[in-house]
């Protein structure tokens, strides 16, 4: 039961644009909304994060937007940069002590 | 370097074979974490511990099991193993019991091969 869903396997991005990428969830238990980056031979490290008291939260370019209704959430990172290019996992919690992961994207940028 | 260590790195075994896997959670931490992924798939949540107690419990089978021992070190334990199991095994820590608020420091993933 994939309750976290990112059903963009792949983004590609031409450096200096912007890059958006979308997760829809299930559950609406869930409270605390997560991003986790990872590159090619290393663990996911956190990104960002957002409460659901909140419909928006902004960190340098990296910026994560909550739409609570829809059960949806999009990271927009601004402006895309080489470094970038990894695997972005959407993760969400409720009052539980479980994350539940979306399958990731891949982004690319190109330069 | 997250500080959280795993070993080994790659593991290659036989079906019907088990096997170890092993981490240390960054120093002070005192929850653990283990997560799958498998090919195309996002992190399954398998199990949680905290200091040395079960705290959560995933999806994770009956053939595997964990434990978190008092010097916070965790194993994962996988018997009687299956193609299926092939995948990505990950350790990831926190300092406390609860993940809403925390990130989780992840560890580079112990990559198993079940041939």
């Amino acid at each position: 039961d994939q309750q976290v869903k990112q059903n963009s396997p792949s983004l590609s991005v031409q450096e200096g644009r912007i890059s958006i990428l979308n997760c829809d969830y299930t559950n609406s238990m869930f409270d605390y909304f997560l991003w986790y980056k990872k590159y090619p031979a290393e663990g996911p490290t956190f990104l960002i994060s957002i409460s659901s008291i909140k419909d928006k939260n902004e960190d340098g370019r990296f910026t994560v937007f909550l739409n609570k209704s829809a059960k949806h959430l999009s990271l927009h990172i601004v402006p895309s940069q080489p470094g970038d290019s990894a695997v972005y996992f959407c993760a969400a919690s409720a009052y539980d002590y479980k994350l539940s992961f979306g399958a990731g994207t891949t982004v690319t940028v190109r330069a | 370097d997250s500080g959280v260590t795993q070993t080994p790195k790659h593991l290659i075994t036989a079906t019907g074979q088990r096997v170890t896997l092993r981490c240390s959670p960054r120093s002070g931490d005192l929850s653990v974490y283990w997560y799958q992924q498998s090919l195309d798939q996002g992190l399954q949540f398998l199990i949680h511990y905290y200091n040395g107690e079960e705290r959560a419990k995933g999806n994770i089978l009956e053939r595997f099991s964990a434990q978190q021992f008092p010097d916070l070190h965790s194993e994962l334990n996988l018997s009687s193993l299956e193609l299926g199991d092939s995948a990505l095994y990950f350790c990831a820590s926190t300092p406390m019991g609860a993940p809403s608020n925390e990130k989780l420091f992840f560890g580079s993933g112990t990559q198993l091969s079940v041939l």
